[in-house]
């Protein structure tokens, strides 16, 4: 089945101690998200790429950075986590000509100790 | 600013009791509206779009509408598993970003 992947699922990291989530996808969308979403609260946009055109929100902190290697594969990279990033990260998929129909991945939730 | 309530925040049912869950909106130049299901711990699953006020779109038990300022996800006679957060998220303009609800966490009691 196509789906959205997410590497690890759960992720336990120091404070300050740079960490890296992954995505992989086999649905061959062109468009990839990053979300942040924290408890009962609504998902957050951190940025996205059209392709490997990247995308950033005006508020995404400067510590959030992204990669995309290539069309299957993106990475979430958090530079000097602190307690406040403690949260689920959600990676998305869509069609450029559907933005509105994401799949998402199960998610990688992140502690910070 | 662009503005999406979703009420209420918690809604229980008895399984077979129908209800409704409201998403209101205060967005120019809405491009769509679309529906979404959160199961705990997993990632949101896409449920329905709408384009326009008047539209509606069914499944199963679920059925959405949408008017100029506000849409509906009727439940019909619910069941246990239809138990999640239901999240509602616009689009405007001609940018990618949705901007999602908080979401009404719907439990269905046996």
């Amino acid at each position: 089945d196509a789906m959205v992947i997410q590497n690890p699922r759960y992720q336990v990291t120091q404070f300050g101690k740079p960490v890296t989530l992954s995505c992989s996808q086999t649905l061959n969308h062109n468009v990839m998200y990053w979300y942040q979403q924290k408890s009962s609260q609504a998902p957050k946009l951190l940025f996205h790429y059209y392709d490997k055109d990247f995308n950033n929100e005006a508020d995404t902190p400067d510590n959030f950075q992204s990669r995309r290697p290539n069309t299957s594969f993106c990475f979430l990279d958090i530079r000097s986590p602190g307690l406040g990033d403690a949260a689920m990260y959600l990676c998305a998929t869509s069609r450029q000509n559907r933005v509105g129909e994401q799949y998402f991945g199960p998610g990688t939730r992140l502690t910070v100790t | 600013e662009d503005q999406v309530t979703q009420s209420p925040e918690a809604l229980r049912l008895q399984e077979g009791e129908s209800s409704s869950l409201n998403c209101s909106y205060t967005v120019s130049g809405l491009r769509g509206l679309f529906w979404y299901r959160q199961d705990p711990g997993k990632g949101p699953e896409f449920l329905f779009t709408l384009y326009s006020a008047g539209e509606e779109k069914e499944k199963e038990r679920l059925k959405a509408t949408l008017t100029k300022k506000e849409s509906f996800l009727h439940i019909t006679a619910p069941k246990p598993e239809d138990s999640a957060t239901y999240l509602c998220a616009v689009l405007k303009g001609s940018n990618y970003k949705l901007t999602f609800g908080k979401g009404t966490l719907l439990t269905v009691n046996p």
